[in-house]
């Protein structure tokens, strides 16, 4: 049973667009957010994260959105660039004792120019 | 890059052998994490150590097994591999006992013929 859903494998958008990427998670005791990005044949890179008392946290071009009733969350980022192309997985935790990622199957985006 | 290594980045090897992959923290990190990413799959958690002591365990298989030995650095051992566990598998680092943001390496990529 999938806890963290992202129902699209990939995105493809143009440069100078906003890019937004979506996550749906079903565990309602899931209180933290993460989005990672990921290169190929690199290890995946923190991006950006948002606890559930709040629903946006921005970070220069990247906004997260939370929706905690619809239990979905966004990534979007503005203006897209081209080396934002990568792979991104979205995450929950649970922060009970010592809690653990829950991560989804990831969103492929592709910016072109 | 992250500050996490991994070794080593490639590792070919045949059905029924046993494999250890080894892991470095970060400076400072007390938490070491396991992940497994095969084809078309997010990031499966498999277990988590801190400084030293097993806290969590995921979807981590009876002949897989991990340690944190003092100095932090840690080792995954895969035994009587299968074609199946074919995958990379990633170890992450983090300051604190609970998920919060995890910091990668590279990726131990394991081929099993």
């Amino acid at each position: 049973d999938q806890q963290v859903k992202q129902n699209s494998p990939s995105l493809s958008v143009q440069e100078g667009r906003i890019s937004i990427l979506n996550c749906d998670y079903t565990n309602s005791m899931f209180d933290y957010f993460l989005w990672y990005k990921k290169y190929p044949a690199e290890g995946p890179t923190f991006l950006i994260s948002i606890s559930s008392i709040k629903d946006k946290n921005e970070d220069g071009r990247f906004t997260v959105f939370l929706n905690k009733s619809a239990k979905h969350l966004s990534l979007h980022i503005v203006p897209s660039q081209p080396g934002d192309s990568a792979v991104y997985f979205c995450a929950a935790s649970d922060q009970s004792g010592y809690s653990t990622l829950t991560f989804g199957k990831g969103t492929m985006l592709l910016v072109s120019p | 890059d992250s500050g996490v290594t991994q070794t080593p980045k490639h590792l070919i090897t045949a059905t029924g052998q046993r494999v250890t992959l080894r892991c470095s923290p970060r400076s400072g990190d007390l938490s070491v994490y396991w992940y497994q990413q095969s084809l078309d799959q997010g990031l499966q958690f498999l277990i988590q150590y801190y400084n030293g002591e097993e806290r969590a365990k995921g979807n981590i298989l009876e002949r897989f097994s991990a340690q944190q030995f003092p100095d932090l650095h840690s080792e995954l051992n895969l035994s009587s591999l299968e074609l199946g566990d074919s995958a990379l598998y990633f170890c992450a680092s983090s300051p604190l006992t609970s998920g919060y943001e995890q910091y990668f390496g590279p990726g131990t990529r394991l081929t099993v013929t």
